[in-house]
């Protein structure tokens, strides 16, 4: 019974480079929510999805960074041309439905930029 | 702009004893209410939901929810070394669409 499948672990980057950032919800769960946690500050919401749409978006920076979750296979947080400031542990959750079910956190991502 | 506070602790409790974390909410609509415990360097992990006023018990967890009040709570009783974590309160943005906002947390540690 996987839970929130998140990969890789750990990546590295160096400025400039694109960071790709997987998640594959639990089984049965439609909906793919993505969170930041910048170091010793909070958890903060970047986009929401289901299947082919985004639903949300509105805690992502408009530039450089994209989201999808297409019908098959995961859902892909792409953060293009990286900066210092894009260190941090990126945390995908994921919901069977919305009305107020909770969220199950993946281990997440931790990005560090060189 | 909805909100969620906490105390930021860090909050000291001896082992065996009664720890409570408390949480406002500015938001009158919302409707659940989700505490979650974070390890250092770990992922959060849900440990209690509750959707309606009152108290809901889970083994040594307790969650208290006022909505007159927008405000939440998390009694852990007996409490134990291993219940030493950040606690965050998290609340959905409206149905249709559940973001979470979750308040900055509350470092708990527990001494022996």
């Amino acid at each position: 019974n996987a839970g929130v499948m998140q990969n890789p672990r750990h990546l590295v980057r160096r400025r400039g480079q694109e960071a790709r950032l997987r998640c594959s919800p639990m089984k049965g769960h439609s909906h793919v929510y993505w969170y930041r946690q910048l170091p010793e500050e909070g958890l903060k919401f970047m986009v929401y999805l289901q299947k082919e749409n985004i639903i949300d978006e509105s805690g992502m920076p408009k530039e450089r960074f994209s989201a999808e979750f297409p019908k098959e296979g995961p859902s892909i947080l792409r953060i293009q041309q990286v900066v210092r400031g894009d260190s941090a542990a990126y945390f995908c959750a994921s919901s069977p439905r919305g009305g107020g079910q909770p969220q199950h956190f993946g281990d997440g991502t931790r990005l560090s930029i060189l | 702009q909805k909100e969620v506070e906490q105390n930021s602790g860090p909050l000291s409790v001896p082992e065996g004893a009664i720890a409570s974390l408390n949480c406002t909410y500015s938001d009158r609509v919302s409707q659940s209410f989700f505490w979650y415990r974070q390890y250092s360097g770990k992922s959060p992990e849900l440990i209690m939901s509750i959707y309606s006023n009152g108290d809901k018990e889970d083994g040594r967890f307790t969650a208290q929810l006022n909505k007159a009040s927008q405000y939440v709570s998390l009694l852990i009783r007996d409490s134990q070394p291993s219940d030493s974590a950040t606690y965050l309160c998290a609340v959905p943005a409206m149905f249709g669409n559940e973001k979470l906002t979750f308040g900055t947390g509350t470092r708990l540690t527990i001494i022996p």
